[in-house]
């Protein structure tokens, strides 16, 4: 079975560009979420879909930074316009919505703004 | 609030056990999780507990958990030089929410 795929894996892009990622979750998952994960940090959540719906994008700044996920399997995270303090690594994962509900998650795409 | 610490750094020897420890805030915690995550690797779940659950054992792996202090702890048996990497503990509410992530423990297993 494939895992979380993600892409572009590595992205370098001056500030004030335009950035998008990419995630295709597990087959059958139906919760898909986004994380951010700065260096020496532990991931934080960024957004959460079930299915097609957005149920938690409280931590989303949304002033630049979108989301969606069309026919609730792929999703997009969209930075517009990005800024030096974007660079990260932005995770990826997804679960099925039962217990024990393990989230698994993609390889990450590490960009960077300079 | 919610939250989870770790310490930041443990070195073992090759063959020892390692134990990682983590302490976290929220008493509603249902689900603890840990995660191993290799250099430019995402996330690999290892293991999970249930909160009404005192240990589990899955091969080399053994999971504590103390309810009433809010601790948690992962033991490797017979740690080898692949077990290097950032180890998250993880908590979620409901299961079915997001992860709170301590800071990661990065385990160096010295040959």
């Amino acid at each position: 079975e494939a895992g979380v795929v993600q892409s572009p894996r590595y992205k370098i892009i001056e500030k004030k560009q335009p950035v998008a990622f990419w995630c295709n979750p597990i087959s059958g998952h139906n919760t898909l979420y986004w994380y951010l994960q700065n260096l020496g940090q532990g991931p934080e959540l960024l957004i959460r879909y079930e299915n097609e719906e957005a149920v938690d994008d409280s931590q989303l700044p949304k002033d630049r930074f979108s989301a969606e996920r069309l026919k609730g399997v792929d999703s997009t995270l969209k930075i517009q316009p990005a800024e030096l303090g974007d660079s990260a690594v932005y995770l990826c994962a997804s679960s099925f919505g039962t217990a024990p509900y393990e989230q698994y998650f993609g390889p990450g795409t590490r960009l960077t703004v300079t | 609030g919610e939250d989870v610490e770790q310490s930041l750094f443990l070195s073992v020897r090759e063959g020892d056990s390692s134990v990682i420890n983590c302490t976290y805030t929220d008493s509603s915690s249902t689900y603890l999780y840990w995660y191993k995550q290799e250099p430019g690797a995402g996330l690999q779940l290892l293991t999970y507990i249930f909160s009404n659950m005192d240990m589990k054992q899955d091969q080399r792996l053994t999971v504590l958990l103390n309810k009433k202090d809010k601790h948690l702890s992962l033991r490797i048996a017979d740690t080898q030089t692949g077990d290097s990497a950032i180890y998250f503990c993880a908590e979620s509410v409901s299961g079915n929410t997001p992860l709170v992530f301590g800071k990661g423990t990065r385990l160096s297993v010295i040959a």
